[in-house]
C-alpha cells in the first residue's frame, strides 16, 4: 500500500526556520518525484515545486524559488520541505505528493498535510 | 507560467441533477491536464488525469473532456457526497499549476 507520512503540525515564530517531512512507503522511493503544495486558509491549491530522491534533481515553481528548499534523503524514504525565516504569510496547509515522472499528475494518496502556522 | 481559470466560482446544483465545471488553459496544454476533488478537511483526490481518464476508483457518473485549451468536468448525477470543490491541473510541463477552484454547493 502506497503511503505518504507527514509530519505534525508546527507553531513558530516569525523568523524561526522550520523543516517539515513527508516519508513514502509501498513503492519505489527513489523511482518516483515527490511534490509539495501549499494550500493558505480559505484559499485553492499552490504547487510549489518537485525532486526526484534518486538523484536531487529539485525544481521550484518560480513563485517559491528562492523562498523554500525542497530536498530529500532516500536512505530514509523522507522529504522535506524547509524554510530559513518564516514569515506570517507562510501559515497554510502543506501537502506532499506522489508524481510518477514530472510532467505527470500528483497521484493519490497524498499526505495527510502539515499544517504550518506562524504568529508572533 | 500558465494560468488556469476555472468557471463558474460557485456552483449550486440539486442532488440527482447534472453539474458541468469549466475550465480554461491560457495555452495549450493537450489533453496534460486533471481534476481534483477535496472535501474540508481531507487532502485533494484525483478524479481525472489525461483530460478524460478516471483514476482508480472514481465512479462513472465523473467524466472529462476536453483538449488543448478549454475542458469540462462533468458529474451526471450529484450524490451527497460529491458536494466539495474543485480544481483543474495542467501538468502539460514540469511548472504545474492549479486552477483557482470551484465549489460545487447545494441548492
Amino acid at each position: 500500500e502506497v503511503q505518504l507520512v507527514q509530519s505534525g503540525a508546527e507553531v513558530k515564530k516569525p523568523g524561526e526556520s522550520l523543516k517539515i517531512s513527508c516519508k513514502g512507503s509501498g513503492y519505489s522511493f527513489t523511482s518516483n518525484w515527490i511534490g509539495w503544495v501549499r494550500q493558505m486558509p480559505g484559499k485553492g491549491l499552490e504547487w510549489m515545486g518537485i525532486i526526484y530522491p534518486g538523484d536531487s534533481d529539485t525544481r521550484y515553481s518560480p513563485s517559491f524559488q528562492g523562498q523554500v528548499t525542497i530536498s530529500a534523503d532516500k536512505s530514509i524514504n523522507t522529504a522535506y520541505l524547509q524554510w530559513s525565516s518564516l514569515k506570517a504569510s507562510d501559515t497554510a496547509m502543506y501537502y506532499c505528493a506522489r508524481q510518477t515522472a514530472a510532467t505527470s499528475p500528483p497521484s493519490d494518496p497524498w499526505g495527510q498535510g502539515t499544517l504550518v502556522t506562524v504568529s508572533s | 507560467e500558465i494560468v488556469m481559470t476555472q468557471s463558474p466560482a460557485t456552483l449550486s446544483v440539486s442532488p440527482g441533477e447534472r453539474a458541468t465545471l469549466s475550465c480554461r488553459a491560457s495555452q495549450s496544454v493537450s489533453s496534460n491536464l486533471a481534476w481534483y476533488q477535496q472535501k474540508p478537511g481531507q487532502a485533494p483526490r484525483l478524479l481525472i488525469y489525461g483530460a478524460s481518464l478516471r483514476a482508480t476508483g472514481i465512479p462513472a457518473r465523473f467524466s472529462g473532456s476536453g483538449s488543448g485549451t478549454e475542458f469540462t468536468l462533468t458529474i451526471s448525477s450529484l450524490q451527497s457526497e460529491d458536494f466539495a470543490v474543485y480544481y483543474c491541473q495542467q501538468y502539460n510541463n514540469w511548472r504545474i499549476t492549479f486552477g483557482q477552484g470551484t465549489r460545487l454547493e447545494i441548492k
